[in-house]
């Protein structure tokens, strides 16, 4: 089975802070992505990557930026946290092809921004 | 553009009872259609999927089919029980995933 793993399931941390989220997964997928999840909204995307050092920005980028050095590790970074950014983090990986193939998630990290 | 509207929470039902929940979507070309499911303090899981009109994704008691004339693709359960009880997202498959805004189920015992 595909496992994703997040590396914090809670982070609590103060506006302005620069924060890390990592990502890694175990299946040699080409694709992966970063959403947040918000109640009443859904998942929203924030950006993907679909090969090592490329990235695409998603539908609400602003506030985030990504890195994707090696193929299994996706870091997705809030260059000054704020408390809008306060939410749910989910990572996500897939197989090379299409985007939309089926994705596998990991159990989430809940951010908050004191 | 394409986007899925499902039917808002939360639903509350009685154990074995029968259980829908709606899904529309709208999309140009041939999407494929999923269900994920995400239990308390877990992340998403894929319950079933349709890739063409017509298609029956079936997985654990539940069953969705891809109707393209009304362009829907609704999750059916015959008899819930209480470990169902969780969030479920309709998903459209086109040049990317769209999620819609998730359903929460919770079961009575």
């Amino acid at each position: 089975d595909v496992k994703v793993t997040q590396s914090s399931r809670y982070l609590v941390k103060r506006t302005g802070e620069k924060v890390f989220l990592e990502c890694v997964q175990d299946m040699d997928h080409e694709n992966m992505f970063w959403y947040r999840q918000d109640p009443g909204l859904g998942l929203r995307l924030i950006y993907f990557s679909y090969d090592v050092k490329m990235k695409e920005k998603g539908d609400i980028p602003e506030g985030y930026s990504v890195s994707r050095e090696k193929k299994e590790r996706f870091s997705l970074i809030l260059e000054s946290a704020s408390t809008n950014q306060t939410s749910m983090y989910l990572c996500a990986s897939s197989p090379s092809g299409n985007l939309n193939q089926p994705q596998h998630f990991g159990d989430g990290t809940r951010l908050s921004i004191l | 553009g394409n986007s899925v509207t499902q039917m808002e929470g939360p639903v509350t039902l009685s154990e074995e009872a029968f259980l829908t929940i709606n899904c529309t979507y709208t999309a140009t070309g041939y999407p494929s259609l999923f269900w994920y499911v995400q239990y308390p303090g877990e992340g998403l899981q894929l319950l079933l999927k349709a890739t063409k009109a017509d298609d029956k994704g079936s997985n654990k008691g539940f069953e969705a089919t891809y109707r393209k004339e009304t362009t829907s693709f609704h999750l059916e359960k015959g008899s819930v029980q209480v470990s169902d009880s969780a969030v479920y997202f309709c998903a459209l498959g086109a040049s990317k995933i769209i999620f819609g805004s998730g359903t929460r189920l919770s079961i009575r015992p």
